[in-house]
């Protein structure tokens, strides 16, 4: 079955630059997406790539893909307070029409 | 305007009760979902349903039973409510099923069964 695993925590101080990583088993996994959850909030898509693709940058967003290790990441650049959420890797393979999530990334950003 | 509203946004009832959650989605998408978040934030699909049919039903008690009235609402009816149930109920709504759809979700319930 789908399989989705990230580290459960991470700090980083402002102004540095964050690295989340996943990591996902279904090697049918067509798009893998970041999501962010602020405390008290639903989820809001940061970003998604294409299982093709090799990495996307959008703004302070980098995703890198290995899509041979099956290993996913999200680099933050330039971190900010407000960057402190929980991070959810998500992937959705052909055969099954839902988001399978990871477990979150706890976020915190020092000032 | 909210693009995906669920009510209430707080639920607090007592083991046994039963209890329904109401999700609006005013996108025009034609398909829709609930989600569950357990107290360690795990996030898991429950129901997806497709221009109100039923499409995705994980290994869910039958305690729980969305119904979708039109492809705009899908509502999640809970019966005698355990404690292993209060967790986070998020609903989400998409374009339709393709793969690269995003997925619009509405702020949680957070439902406490005591």
């Amino acid at each position: 079955g789908e399989d989705v695993e990230q580290s459960l925590f991470l700090s980083v101080r402002e102004g540095d630059s964050s690295v989340i990583n996943c990591t996902y088993t279904d090697s049918s996994s067509t798009y893998l997406y970041w999501y962010k959850q602020e405390p008290g909030a639903g989820l809001q898509l940061l970003t998604y790539i294409f299982s093709n693709m090799d990495m996307k940058q959008d703004q302070r967003l980098t995703v890198l893909l290995n899509k041979k290790d099956k290993h996913l990441s999200l680099r933050i650049a330039d971190t900010q307070t407000g960057d402190s959420a929980i991070y959810f890797c998500a992937e959705m393979s052909t055969g099954r029409r839902a988001l399978t999530f990871g477990s979150g990334t706890r976020l915190q950003v020092q000032p | 305007d909210t693009a995906v509203s669920q009510t209430p946004k707080y639920l607090v009832t007592q083991m046994g009760n039963d209890k329904s959650i109401k999700c609006e989605q005013n996108l025009g998408h034609d398909t829709m979902y609930w989600y569950k978040q357990d107290s360690k934030k795990f996030l898991k699909i429950m129901f997806s349903y497709n221009n109100k049919e039923l499409i995705i039903n994980e290994t869910v008690p039958n305690r729980f039973s969305p119904k979708s009235p039109d492809k705009a609402h899908l509502n999640l009816h809970i019966n005698s409510l355990e404690l292993g149930d209060s967790a986070v109920y998020f609903c989400a709504s998409s374009q339709d099923m393709g793969v690269g759809t995003e997925a619009f979700f509405g702020q949680g319930t957070r439902l406490t069964v005591v």
